[in-house]
């Protein structure tokens, strides 16, 4: 079953514009990820968001997560068009096992 | 340093074939974990590798099983192979260090097609 739910499903924005992906998430976490996949290969992985921490950024990726609304968002600032891909958030389920659940992903294009 | 690698790239296979998908850990990581994406879904826990054992399992049946060699390599095998198998399989290495979750790592994973 899917523990996180992004939105919106699809995203289409203009290069330099900024884009904001969201997720929810049911049960209590240890942290959430965040990763982006492109054309069905591998994940590469952008952020790791512990549940004691509220803010953090990389580069022009900033996540924020808010437990008390179980939710994160990712937002991408000055987007490139190499920024187009799916993006995916996942969370450990309180177990701090590494076993993952992943929502079904936003579909970023940013066109140039 | 090489990071997570998977082999095969691609593989088609016929309904009721066995299939062995196999993954190299990142250097230094100790934890292999197993997902299946199907088409337009985010991936699916399959099953975990710790010190060679399976230490967790996602909901999927005993036809997927898998194994951890001592140099943390792994492979994934599922046997009497259905249409529904189709999918990417992704193969995620990290480091569990005392009890403390670090990021995982994913491989480029294997396109498998079951016709």
């Amino acid at each position: 079953s899917q523990q996180g739910e992004e939105d919106p499903q699809a995203l289409s924005i203009q290069e330099g514009e900024n884009a904001t992906m969201n997720c929810s998430y049911k049960t209590s976490i240890n942290n959430l990820q965040w990763y982006r996949q492109n054309s069905g290969r591998g994940l590469v992985h952008l952020i790791l968001i512990r549940s004691n921490e509220r803010e953090k950024h990389s580069g022009r990726l900033r996540v924020t997560l808010d437990t008390s609304k179980k939710s994160s968002s990712l937002l991408i600032t000055a987007s490139r068009a190499a920024d187009t891909a799916s993006y995916f958030c996942a969370t450990d389920r309180g177990g701090n096992t590494g076993k993952l659940i992943f929502g079904q992903g936003t579909t970023l294009q940013v066109k140039p | 340093d090489a990071g997570v690698t998977q082999s095969p790239t691609h593989l088609i296979k016929t309904r009721g074939q066995q299939v062995t998908l196999r993954c190299s850990p990142k250097s230094g990581h100790d934890t292999v974990s197993w997902y299946q994406q199907a088409l337009g879904q985010g991936p699916q826990f399959i099953f975990q590798y710790y010190e060679e054992e399976e230490r967790q399992r996602g909901n999927f049946p005993d036809r997927f099983s898998g194994h951890q060699f001592p140099n943390y390599s792994s492979e994934l095998n599922v046997n009497a192979l259905l249409l529904g198998d189709s999918a990417l399989y992704l193969c995620a290495s990290s480091l569990d260090e005392r009890g403390i979750f670090y990021e995982q790592y994913f491989g480029p994973g294997t396109r498998l097609t079951v016709t």
